[in-house]
């Protein structure tokens, strides 16, 4: 199994504040076929569903606000989200979709 | 729309079974696949298995092999998941969720099934 390392585990910021989650593969997620990245974010708000965000490591799922940026190649991905408002306080999960998935730990956003 | 509508919150007997229901509505049902994903409570995600149900084929975290068994009604465009042998660990939410875009993305959620196994 592909073990995905996410960190930091929790981040409390301020509105307005630009925030850097960073996900981490036990083994590349590029495809030599078609030089692609098989990772998705995911953002789950309190005592709801997970809600995809962004997959192939950069593309954003319709819908979603361009303040959130999917980047990074290999084993080392970033989600990064410009000024942050109140309503992006939730969990965030990366998982890999090169193989049957595997998500990481999750990354708690929290307002400081 | 796309939409999946699970089944309701289950309280089980410990050694019992339980089989949850997603009715999906607004895509074509038997086009994608559909995994099913665990949440104990205050944890992460974690990917239980797919099922396509065109062509009924399955596949398995080998952590579930034995313990879930997931299926498909093309007639009513429904996916099953039916876990055995329960135990306090099997306490949790369980989505499923469909994938339309890319193999092995999640792009659409029903709103989770809690089940709790308790005596």
């Amino acid at each position: 199994d592909i073990v995905m390392t996410q960190s930091p585990s929790s981040l409390a910021v301020s509105a307005g504040e630009t925030v850097t989650i960073n996900c981490k593969s036990s083994q590349s997620l590029l495809s030599s076929g078609n030089q692609k990245n098989y990772l998705a974010w995911y953002q789950q708000k309190p005592g709801q569903s997970p809600k995809l965000l962004i997959y192939l490591a950069s593309t954003r799922e319709s819908g979603v606000p361009d303040r959130f940026i999917g980047s990074g190649s290999g084993t080392d991905f970033t989600l990064t989200i410009s000024s942050v408002q109140a309503e992006d306080l939730a969990d965030y999960y990366c998982q890999q979709h090169y193989s049957y998935p595997t998500f990481g730990a999750g990354t708690k956003l929290e307002l400081k | 729309e796309v939409k999946l509508q699970q089944s309701g919150d289950e309280l089980v007997r410990p050694g019992a079974s339980v089989k949850m229901s997603c009715k999906a509505s607004g895509y074509t049902f038997t086009d994608y696949a559909m995994h099913w994903v665990k949440q104990s409570p205050g944890q992460g995600l974690e990917w239980i298995g797919t099922i396509i149900p065109l062509i009924d084929t399955t596949s398995y975290n080998q952590k579930f092999k034995g313990k879930a068994t997931l299926t498909a009604d093309k007639s009513s465009n429904t996916a099953y998941m039916e876990l055995s042998r329960l135990t306090s660990e099997d306490s949790a939410v369980y989505y499923c969720a469909s994938e339309r875009r890319v193999p092995h993305v999640m792009d659409a959620w029903g709103q989770g099934a809690s089940v709790t196994v308790s005596s």
